[in-house]
Order: structure tokens, then C-alpha cells, then sequence
């Protein structure tokens, strides 16, 4: 059964950083390209990063480029997302997602996520 | 950047009844397009990918159509579980970027 369980969210002071990590069970890990997906507190859904399988490359999305970068560990089956100078509008839930668009997969799309970790910026 | 436009915000119908979902991409997409349903509390789940395949575990009712700068999902006839918010989504370029469409509501009548 494929699993993505996130961990590592919390409170955290405008201008601080975070490191969040998904632990990836069931599929092979390292063939898979992965995203991370973040939902503010009653909105949408805005995709936050992309890496490939061996872990380059790697894109952002213009909000979080610069201050965010995305790391995977094939060996352990993680994911992690290393959030720099947090801002107020960073908060939300933060999901962990396999994309089986890529690699010649049978079937494309985002199609496991994560339950989610949160994350709030306050002061 | 893609912008995916969806409609309308809010579609108000019964169970029964079909549903109508509209997504426009601007500027045009290839067909790395998926359609995705989200219930309060809960990760979104895959409906559609490739414009009109549908996931494991979709069930028939929910049919993904279109192309280029017009793509639609539509719910044959509503049950009581498919009142959830739905989002379309794309992926493109090398290496990939993704946009996810601001979401429909389908509410129950």
C-alpha cells in the first residue's frame, strides 16, 4: 500500500525557517518524481516544488523560489522541504505528492498524497 | 505561467442531477491535465489525468473531456459523496512547472 506520512510542521516566527519531511512506504521511491502542494486555511491548492527521481533537477514556484528548497534522501525514501525566511502567508497545510506523470508511468497525474502537516507563521 | 481558470465558483444542484465543470487553461496546455476532488479535512484525490482517463477507482460517472484551452469534467448524475470542491491541474515545460485552477464548489440544492 503506498503511504506518504508528513511530519515536522509547527508554529514559527516570520522570518524563521522550518524543515519539513514526508516518509515515503510502498512504491519504489527513487523512480518517482515528487511535489510538495501547500493550502492556506480556506483556499486553494498551490503546488510549491518539483524534484526528479535523483533528486535534479528541481523547480519552485515563483512565491517560494529563492527561500525554499526541496531535497529527497533515496536511501531513507524521504522528501524534505527546507522553508527559509518564512512569511505570514506561507501558513498552511503542506502536502507531500507523487507525480506518475513522469518516468513512464501507467498512470499519470498527482496520484497519492499525503495527509498533509501543518504550518503556521506567526508572530 | 499557465492559469487555469475554473467555473463557476459554485454550482448548486441535487443528487441525481448532472454537474458541469469547466476548466480553461491560458495559455494553451497539452493534455498533462487532471481533475482532482477535495473533501473538508482531506487530501485531494486524483478523478482524471491525461484530460480524460479516468484513476483507479473513479467510478464511470465522472467523464473528463477537452483539449487545448478547454477541458471539462462532467458528473453524470450526482451522489450524495461527489459534493466536494473540485480543481483542475496542469503540469508543463522541462523541468516541470504546475498550476492548479482556483476550485469549484458543488454544493447540494
Amino acid at each position: 500500500e503506498v503511504q506518504l506520512v508528513e511530519s515536522g510542521g509547527g508554529l514559527v516566527q516570520p522570518g524563521g525557517s522550518l524543515r519539513i519531511s514526508c516518509l515515503a512506504s510502498g512504491f519504489p521511491f527513487s523512480a518517482y518524481e515528487m511535489i510538495w502542494v501547500r493550502q492556506a486555511p480556506g483556499k486553494g491548492l498551490e503546488w510549491v516544488a518539483y524534484i526528479l527521481g535523483p533528486g535534479s533537477p528541481t523547480t519552485y514556484a515563483d512565491s517560494v523560489r529563492g527561500r525554499f528548497i526541496v531535497s529527497r534522501d533515496n536511501a531513507r525514501n524521504s522528501l524534505f522541504l527546507e522553508m527559509n525566511n518564512l512569511r505570514v502567508e506561507d501558513t498552511g497545510v503542506y502536502y507531500c505528492a507523487r507525480d506518475s506523470w513522469g518516468g513512464g508511468q501507467v498512470v499519470g497525474g498527482i496520484d497519492y498524497w499525503g495527509q498533509g502537516v501543518e504550518v503556521a507563521v506567526s508572530t | 505561467e499557465v492559469v487555469l481558470t475554473q467555473s463557476p465558483g459554485t454550482l448548486y444542484l441535487s443528487p441525481g442531477e448532472r454537474a458541469t465543470l469547466s476548466c480553461r487553461p491560458s495559455p494553451t496546455v497539452d493534455n498533462y491535465l487532471a481533475w482532482y476532488q477535495q473533501r473538508p479535512g482531506q487530501p485531494p484525490r486524483l478523478l482524471i489525468y491525461d484530460a480524460w482517463k479516468r484513476a483507479p477507482g473513479t467510478p464511470p460517472r465522472f467523464t473528463g473531456t477537452g483539449s487545448g484551452t478547454e477541458f471539462t469534467l462532467t458528473i453524470s448524475s450526482l451522489e450524495p459523496e461527489d459534493f466536494a470542491i473540485y480543481y483542475c491541474q496542469q503540469r508543463g515545460g522541462w523541468p516541470p512547472g504546475f498550476s492548479f485552477g482556483q476550485g469549484t464548489r458543488l454544493e447540494m440544492k
